[in-house]
């Protein structure tokens, strides 16, 4: 059974913490997407990747990085974090070119910065 | 760029019918429906690429209107499991797709 697994299901941190969010898919896709998910705004899109050592900023980039040294590996980083990032966080991927496959999703992290 | 979904919310008696509208002020090549139940990952349920075609799964069906940028997705004979929020995604030509603000359908009995 395909799958994207994200590290955490549940997080808390503290303001102006290093926070590692990790991402694994097991499908040997090209992409791979960071969202955050907020009530009433739905999956805004972070950050995206095509290739390894390859990333793309995407609409709310700002206080995040990202990491992607292996195929299979995608990482989330927020290099000092603040609670206006207390979100739900969601990894996606899916084949390069578009495939009528979609996006698979991991089941998510919950990140609270206190 | 986030495509606008509506309605916001929407409650159903099952065997009710529904429809959820997505608009996009972009282009599109694509368009993705998904459906997320509480505290799970989002689902894929179709794609529609550029073409006007209209697809379905079930009794889910969607159509896509390339000219206007839009998409509904139609939910027939509504059953409780079809339960969740309903997400659009649109993929314009350069492969980043953008999500809506999502549609919370409940189904009651």
């Amino acid at each position: 059974d395909v799958k994207v697994t994200q590290s955490s299901r549940y997080l808390v941190k503290r303001t102006g913490e290093k926070v590692f969010l990790e991402c694994v898919q097991d499908m040997d896709h090209e992409n791979m997407f960071w969202y955050r998910q907020d009530p009433g705004l739905g999956l805004r899109l972070i950050y995206f990747s095509y290739d390894v050592k390859m990333k793309e900023k995407g609409d709310i980039p700002e206080g995040y990085s990202v990491s992607r040294e292996k195929k299979e590996r995608f990482s989330l980083i927020l290099e000092s974090a603040s609670t206006n990032q207390t979100s739900m966080y969601l990894c996606a991927s899916s084949f390069l070119p578009r495939t009528e496959d979609g996006y698979t999703f991991g089941s998510g992290t919950r990140l609270t910065v206190v | 760029q986030q495509p606008v979904q509506s309605p916001q919310a929407v409650i159903l008696r099952e065997g009710e019918d529904a429809v959820i509208n997505c608009s996009s002020s972009k282009a599109l090549y694509s368009v993705h429906w998904y459906r997320q139940k509480h505290g799970e990952a989002p689902i894929f349920l179709m794609i529609l690429l550029k073409g006007g075609e209209q697809k379905g799964h079930d009794k889910i069906s969607a159509s896509f209107n390339e000219k206007k940028q839009q998409s509904s997705l139609y939910l027939t004979a509504s059953q409780l499991s079809y339960s969740g929020t309903y997400f659009c995604g649109t993929e314009p030509d350069n492969n980043d797709m953008r999500f809506g603000a999502g549609t919370r359908l409940t189904v009651k009995p």
